[in-house]
């Protein structure tokens, strides 16, 4: 168990809806990150937020926004949801410690269906 | 440009076999880190091991080693009397800058299959 928690485990929804998938990082990390893992795209990172501030961004689309709470949880809200959307939605966190390189542990995910 | 190939798309071995996975990074970063990942067929990722550029010991974790060569920008995973439990897709990243900030650069994965 790494410590990171993610809810819901899984999510069915239809396209063009919206969902909001949460995590909570481990305790005393203030970094969390968002990965998107798809069978025909790997593991593509997405976003990551450090003590509630947006610190990098990656292939994120337009539909997609996440925020960071000041207890630190995040949540990643998709939109106008496309089959293409269905996947594995993975959060991390880390320490954030200036520098980098810090390991980042993983959540269980969240499996995102789109029908 | 900074990459990280895992060249090996599948391998297959039987149980008890030694098995290494090849894992190759490309970076012009001096001080960057490396890591593996293990994703398990029930999908979480589980992180195995960190490395710094420099720190070239090699490392053994019971049936788990590692081989760092920064002459070769290689960082084999190896593992040793395989186990049907071992049977999962690895993954190796690097964390190197990009810009002003540092960026996890994954490789495709490796998805082994350990077979009694």
């Amino acid at each position: 168990d790494s410590g990171v928690t993610q809810t819901p485990k899984h999510l069915i929804t239809a396209t063009g809806q919206r969902v909001t998938l949460r995590c909570s990082p481990r305790s005393g990390d203030l970094s969390v990150y968002w990965y998107q893992q798809s069978l025909d795209q790997g593991l593509q990172f997405l976003i990551q937020y450090y003590n509630g501030e947006e610190r990098a961004k990656g292939n994120i689309l337009e539909r997609f926004s996440a925020q960071q709470f000041p207890d630190l949880h995040s949540e990643l809200n998709l939109s106008s949801l496309e089959l293409g959307d269905s996947a594995l939605y993975f959060c991390a966190s880390s320490t954030g410690v200036r520098g980098g390189g810090d390991t980042q542990y993983f959540g269980p995910g969240t499996r995102l269906t789109v029908l | 440009a900074q990459k990280v190939t895992q060249a090996q798309t599948e391998i297959s071995v039987v149980e008890k076999e030694d098995v290494t996975l090849d894992c190759v990074y490309e970076t012009r970063d001096t001080t960057y880190y490396l890591f593996w990942y293990k994703q398990p067929p029930s999908g979480e990722l589980v992180f195995l091991i960190r490395r710094n550029s420099f720190d070239e010991q090699n490392e053994i974790s019971g049936r788990y080693s590692w081989n760092f060569q920064k002459s070769t920008s290689s960082f084999n995973f190896t593992i040793t009397a395989s186990q049907v439990v071992d049977s999962a897709v690895y993954f190796c990243a690097l964390s190197a800058r990009a810009g002003n900030n540092r960026k996890l650069i994954w490789g495709l994965g490796t998805s082994l299959a350990v077979n009694p």
